[in-house]
């Protein structure tokens, strides 16, 4: 289980963001690494994905996005908000079954 | 250029039946695990189900076990999920995903926009 805080989350643009997610257990897979990954969906459009591995940003991510966290406590944050950061947050890891995703972080700005 | 199409969605009646389709070009669909993911209305997302590689590694959420069937077409590279007795609650937007290389399904990269099952008397 994912357990994502907070579940809403009001931001000023040019702010830093913070977004948690916490897992009942260590997301560790057998070769090593910690498969938790972190999505970005906006209205009416697919997930795509911020975040891969914990740390590592995905191909045309701005890098205002990054993701920490070992054990069972992660972190994505936003260093500075755009306006195009709005929408729903996911969590997600895929180290062990079933494939689980977190309840979603709604980042809208204030 | 990879791209994953899903079709097949539509409204059914409670305890009816649907097949969804995922087309996918710009890669062959074998070389990698598939997954189904799903999205009910204002809702977040939900793993649905999982085929390897070699096709002989089958995973299923516990709320579909048992009544839907992840396959795939080797010749017209297209992912399927049959879908029997269906309920209300399987009302969503499926999507078919695609992760980076080969059965790594903790990195599922590529997403296509989906198709919605509405499940409705």
């Amino acid at each position: 289980v994912l357990t994502q805080s907070p579940l809403s989350l009001p931001v000023t643009l040019g702010q830093p963001a913070s977004i948690s997610c916490r897992a009942s257990q260590s997301p560790v897979f057998s070769d090593g690494y910690t498969y938790l990954n972190w999505f970005h969906q906006r209205p009416g459009q697919s997930p795509r994905r911020l975040i891969y591995k914990v740390s590592n940003r995905d191909s045309g991510v701005p890098d205002r996005f990054s993701g920490s966290g070992s054990g069972t406590d992660f972190t994505l944050r936003i260093s500075r908000v755009e306006a195009e950061d709005v929408g729903v947050y996911y969590c997600m890891q895929g180290s062990q079954w079933p494939l689980t995703f977190g309840e979603g972080t709604r980042v809208e700005i204030k | 250029e990879m791209q994953l199409l899903e079709s097949g969605g539509r409204l059914v009646q409670p305890g009816g039946s649907l097949r969804l389709s995922c087309a996918a070009s710009g890669f062959t669909l074998t070389t990698y695990a598939m997954t189904w993911v799903r999205q009910a209305p204002r809702k977040g997302l939900e793993w649905v189900s999982t085929i390897s590689v070699n096709g002989r590694g089958i995973f299923y959420a516990d709320s579909v076990k048992g009544r839907f069937t992840i396959s795939r077409d080797r010749s017209s590279n297209t992912l399927y999920l049959e879908m029997n007795s269906l309920r209300v609650e399987d009302t969503a937007i499926y999507y078919c995903v695609r992760p980076d290389y080969g059965d790594y399904v903790g990195l599922l990269g590529y997403w296509g926009q989906g198709t919605l099952v509405t499940v409705s008397s």
